[in-house]
């Protein structure tokens, strides 16, 4: 069973970088046809799509974060990452990373439980 | 870049009743790059519907996705206690994806 972890600091100061990891369980995060994603959810808001990455290929980023946001994959540990700059309160969300199954079409079918990230000094 | 609009933003309904949500795009999206979310609170988003059209393992066939173009439908067609849950379409294109803003089933 694919399972996903999210770890990280859950406090992260103003302008300062935040940091997670997702950590990929009972699979492979260099499968074909997977790509892995990180997406995040300001309270009691709707969900935002940060950006996809391949195993071996180059991130796709949501535009409107695209100048601070950095995916990176490491296969040895079976890990991915998230770097978000220069963060400000209205990056306060609880962070998801996800598996975006690119069989026939693209969805994200595993989902990790999310982390909330407080930026705040 | 393709915006999803959700309509309506809250649907207030009873146990048994049918429920139809709507999720229209700015530009055509391909009926393959379409899917469908439900999040209940605290919990993540689980997959229902992708290729507009196919559930996920395990969903129930209460739940159905139509639509092609700039315009898609999630209908439930018995809502059941646990259906009461935020819903959100999602949809790729040139590289990117987008959500919808979500639609709130509430019960009446």
């Amino acid at each position: 069973q694919l399972q996903l972890q999210e770890s990280g600091p859950g406090l992260v100061k103003p302008s300062e970088t935040l940091s997670l990891t997702c950590t990929v369980s009972g699979g492979s995060i260099s499968s074909n046809s997977y790509y892995w994603g990180w997406i995040r959810q300001p309270p009691g808001k709707g969900l935002e799509w940060i950006g996809t990455i391949y195993y071996s290929g180059s991130p796709y980023y949501n535009p409107s974060l695209k100048s601070r946001v950095t995916i990176s994959v490491d296969t040895s540990t079976n890990q991915f990452s998230l770097k978000l700059s220069s963060v400000t309160a209205a990056d306060t969300a609880v962070y998801y990373c996800a598996r975006l199954n690119w069989g026939s079409a693209p969805y994200f079918d595993h989902w990790g439980q999310g982390t909330l990230v407080t930026v705040s000094s | 870049e393709i915006v999803l609009t959700q309509s309506p933003g809250t649907l207030s309904l009873s146990p048994g009743e049918r429920a139809t949500l709507s999720c229209r795009a700015s530009q055509s999206v391909s009926s393959s790059y379409l899917a469908w979310y439900q999040q209940k609170p605290g919990q993540a988003p689980r997959l229902l519907i992708y290729g507009a059209s196919s559930r996920a393992t395990g969903i129930p066939d209460r739940f159905t996705g139509s639509g092609s173009g700039t315009d898609f439908t999630l209908t439930i067609s018995r809502l059941e206690p646990e259906d009461f849950a935020v819903y959100y379409c999602q949809q790729y294109g040139s590289s990117l994806l987008t959500f919808g803003g979500g639609t709130k089933v509430e019960i009446k």
